[in-house]
């Protein structure tokens, strides 16, 4: 079966940390993205890469940054968390190109809470 | 840029009956995917539709590519408390789907049923 996995589920982490959420995904997807998912706000785009070592802004960048080194591993990082960090993370993937596409893969998320 | 609107923001049934929700944009889109998030998951595509007027069944669920190509309609039948979580609809623009091309997502309805 294929996967978007994430390595953590939960994480507590403390203010001013820096932060490594890690994603992997074993389907060959050229786009990976980072979205963080608060309660009655939706899904919202942190940041993208649609190839090895390309990145591109999504929404709401501020205070994140990304890695991607490797086409099957997509990392997010919060260089200082703060509390206003605190959140579900969530990790897609998809291919890119097709004409009839089936969306995004999504990984199980990880819920942060930054203390 | 597009918007998917959903409302309300959550929604109270009682097991056994039908639920309709449905997803709508000022703009035209070529595709549109129906998702579900189980509480403490990832969103997982429950339904796919390519043109519009298709009606597409996944067991209880039926879903509905609007005629006029800005709006879908799910439709949860028999509800059971299994289908708790959060809905959300999504959908692409675009027919291929390039470097920068990310899907739309509405901002998802939490469904409750109650026993």
């Amino acid at each position: 079966d294929v996967k978007v996995t994430q390595s953590s589920r939960y994480l507590v982490k403390r203010t001013g940390e820096k932060v490594f959420l890690e994603c992997v995904q074993d389907m060959d997807h050229e786009n990976m993205f980072w979205y963080r998912q608060d309660p009655g706000l939706g899904l919202r785009l942190i940041y993208f890469s649609y190839d090895v070592k390309m990145k591109e802004k999504g929404d709401i960048p501020e205070g994140y940054s990304v890695s991607r080194e490797k086409k099957e591993r997509f990392s997010l990082i919060l260089e200082s968390a703060s509390t206003n960090q605190t959140s579900m993370y969530l990790c897609a993937s998809s291919f890119r190109g097709m004409v009839l596409n089936y969306g995004y893969t999504f990984g199980s998320g990880t819920r942060l809470t930054v203390v | 840029g597009q918007q998917l609107n959903q409302s309300p923001q959550s929604m109270f049934i009682q097991e056994g009956e039908d639920v309709s929700m449905n997803c709508t944009s000022s703009s035209i889109f070529n595709t549109w995917l129906w998702y579900k998030q189980d509480p403490g998951e990832g969103p997982v595509l429950l339904i796919a539709l390519y043109k519009a007027g298709e009606l597409t069944s996944n067991g209880r669920l039926t879903a509905q590519f609007g005629i006029t190509r800005k709006d879908s309609f799910l439709n949860i039948s028999a509800s059971i408390p299994s289908d708790v979580g959060i809905y959300f609809c999504a959908g692409w623009t675009e027919y291929y789907t390039g470097a920068n091309s990310k899907l739309t997502f509405g901002k998802g309805i939490t469904l409750s049923v109650r026993p």
